[in-house]
């Protein structure tokens, strides 16, 4: 079975604070994403990475970076955490763009 | 971009009975996968279908890609299938961006 591994289910920090979220999977996949999660928002889609590093902004890149330096790590980067990115963070990954895509569990972060 | 509507946006079911789901899109894709997501927030792979029907247990998926519809049927309802059911899709040669539309949440009561 595919896994996608992301390193913190739960986190609470300070506002300013910078923020490192990792995510790991197992499958050699070349496409790595990493969604946010809001009530009423849905999801949307923050940045994706097509193989080692490379990166494309999503829908709503500002106030965050990532960094893919191997094909199995997408680590998602909050420079200086607000209040407003209070959220939960999803991590996939894929083969290829005709392909299924498989989630990690979450990471739920709270910035106050 | 791509518009992705799924309705209802709320249903609940009593234990055991049958429901429909519904995703609309806007264009013409080249994937389209079924999630459930838990109560924990964990989103589970159902289906990836494209075109055709499929089915995994109680669960079946049908899309119409001539019409821009796909239907997901869960039959004889149980408690642990409540969560948030999300369809997904992505258009456009070469695209990588996965759309999501905004879930139909299910309560299944005993």
């Amino acid at each position: 079975d595919v896994k996608v591994t992301q390193s913190s289910r739960y986190l609470v920090k300070r506002t300013g604070e910078k923020v490192f979220l990792e995510c790991v999977q197992d499958m050699d996949h070349e496409n790595m994403f990493w969604y946010r999660q809001d009530p009423g928002l849905g999801l949307r889609l923050i940045y994706f990475s097509y193989d080692v590093k490379m990166k494309e902004k999503g829908d709503i890149p500002e106030g965050y970076s990532v960094s893919r330096e191997k094909k199995e790590r997408f680590s998602l980067i909050l420079e200086s955490a607000s209040t407003n990115q209070t959220s939960m963070y999803l991590c996939a990954s894929r083969t290829g763009v005709g392909n299924t895509i498989y989630f990690g569990e979450g990471s739920w972060l709270t910035v106050v | 971009g791509i518009q992705v509507e799924q309705s209802p946006p709320d249903l609940i079911l009593q234990e055991g009975a049958n429901s429909t789901l519904r995703c609309n899109f806007s264009d013409s894709v080249n994937n389209l996968q079924w999630f459930h997501q838990n109560p924990w927030g964990q989103l589970i792979n159902l289906f990836y279908i494209p075109s055709g029907t499929k089915q995994n247990g109680r669960l079946s998926a049908t899309t119409v890609a001539t019409e821009r519809y796909s239907l997901l049927y869960i039959s004889s309802s149980q408690t642990t299938d409540s969560g948030v059911y999300f369809c997904a899709v992505v258009s456009g040669a070469g695209s990588y961006q996965l759309t999501f539309g905004k879930g139909t949440k299910l309560s299944v009561i005993p």
